[in-house]
């Protein structure tokens, strides 16, 4: 069975870019969370949604934005980056109701010059 | 504000060594207490503590809750070059907002 696949894999962009990450979730799971890793640090909540709605919104400014679509795959949306948005963006996925049990994809490395 | 705090930050032992890696939190509305194992990229799921399952064992690695201390602990025996990785603590909420600590990077030596 495929495990949670994002993409790209790995992202170079220019400071005042835009930038969009992908996310598959596990199939049969329909909740997907976002969740920011700097270098050296644990990785920091962004989103969450739950069967399409957002759940739940860290700590971040309005410039990262989330959707998720009908097939339950979601999209990370970064507006005006900024150097300090470099790090691995990981998107974890879960059953409905087993929000405990969340399964990572290997990430995108995004570095912003 | 929630927080996970995770000791010793980094580690370095040798093989066939045993190591205590320790996790406190400040968590309203705990509802799970996750250990993950970090080699590469994606972190890879280990243990998950609760009020009703507060000891988990998995061949050399184990783990413990203390609720009262709101803490835990993650032990592997007989550490092997292979254990090297950053083991990353982290409580999930009520909401199901995971909240991480900063992770402890073991090294392994041969």
């Amino acid at each position: 069975d495929a495990g949670v696949t994002q993409s790209p894999t790995h992202l170079i962009k220019t400071r005042g870019q835009h930038v969009t990450l992908r996310c598959s979730p596990i199939s049969g799971h329909k909740s997907v969370s976002w969740y920011q890793q700097v270098l050296g640090q644990g990785p920091q909540f962004i989103f969450q949604y739950y069967e399409k709605e957002e759940r739940g919104r860290g700590n971040f400014p309005d410039r990262f934005s989330a959707r998720q679509f009908p097939n339950y795959s979601s999209e990370l949306n970064v507006n005006a980056l900024l150097l300090g948005d470099s790090a691995l963006y990981l998107c974890a996925s879960f059953p409905v109701g087993v929000d405990y049990e969340q399964y990572f994809g290997p990430g995108t490395r995004l570095t912003v010059t | 504000e929630d927080k996970v705090v995770q000791s010793p930050l980094s580690l370095v032992v040798h093989e066939g060594d045993t190591v205590t890696l320790n996790c406190s939190y400040e968590v309203t509305n705990f509802r799970s207490l996750l250990w993950y194992k970090q080699e590469k990229k994606a972190p890879t799921f280990l243990f998950m503590l609760t009020s009703s399952g507060i000891e988990k064992k998995s061949g050399r690695l184990s783990s413990i809750l203390d609720k009262k201390e709101l803490s835990s602990i993650l032990n592997i025996t007989a550490t092997q070059t292979g254990d090297s990785a950053i083991y990353l603590c982290a409580v999930c909420s009520n909401t199901g907002k995971l909240i991480f600590g900063q992770g402890t990077t073991l090294q392994v030596k041969p």
